[in-house]
């Protein structure tokens, strides 16, 4: 079956590129979607990807998608201590109405 | 303004009750969810209605039960509240069609909710 796989924790120190990785298996998936959950808080949506895009810049944020291995990653530049939260990979399929999630990486950015 | 609010934010009840908890979005979406985010933060899809008609069913227990009043409106009944049940209960909307998906879904800011 489709499935999301992230790692669960990264510590970086402030000031420092992160650097979040995510595989999926879906070979058919159209979107690719960054979400953000802040402590206490719900998810937000942070970025996306078009699966015919290969890198989408949004200022501090650089998401990367390499189709052939089915591999996204989200960079973050200049990482503050305001991006320490989880951060969710998730991928919408060609005919499914649901997103598959990923288990949630772990941001900690240390002063 | 909130887009999509959920209330309560916080429930605590004993076991054995039975509790509901209310959706509601103001974005014009066509499709609602549930989704279910346990202790280790693991999100996991409940049910999912569009226009009024449940599409998603997971393997959820019978004892959750959805409601759709309207396509604005999703709620969710839970009977015989378990220990297990205790998590954080988050409601979503989107507008499905083509195009449209790619804003993702839109979060409540969830229920707490802790059984005792």
């Amino acid at each position: 079956g489709e499935d999301v796989e992230q790692s669960l924790f990264l510590s970086v120190r402030e000031g420092d590129s992160s650097v979040i990785n995510c595989t999926y298996t879906d070979s058919s998936s159209t979107y690719l979607y960054w979400y953000k959950q802040e402590p206490g808080a719900g998810l937000q949506l942070l970025t996306y990807i078009f699966s015919n895009m290969d890198m989408k810049q949004d200022q501090r944020l650089t998401v990367l998608l390499n189709k052939k291995d089915k591999h996204l990653s989200l960079r973050i530049a200049d990482t503050q201590t305001g991006d320490s939260a989880i951060y969710f990979c998730a991928e919408k399929g060609g005919n499914n109405r649901k997103l598959i999630w990923g288990l949630g990486t772990s941001l900690a950015v240390n002063p | 303004d909130t887009a999509v609010s959920q209330t309560p934010k916080y429930l605590v009840t004993q076991m054995g009750n039975d509790k509901s908890i209310k959706c509601e979005q103001n974005l014009g979406h066509d499709t609602m969810y549930w989704y279910k985010q346990d202790s280790k933060k693991f999100l996991k899809i409940m049910f999912s209605y569009n226009n009024k008609e449940l599409i998603i069913n997971e393997t959820v227990p019978n004892r959750f039960s959805p409601k759709s009043p309207d396509k604005a409106h999703l709620n969710l009944h839970i009977n015989s509240l378990e220990l297990g049940d205790s998590a954080v209960y988050f409601c979503a909307s989107s507008q499905d069609g083509q195009g449209e998906f790619l804003r993702g879904y839109t979060f409540g800011s969830g229920t707490r909710l802790t059984v005792v």
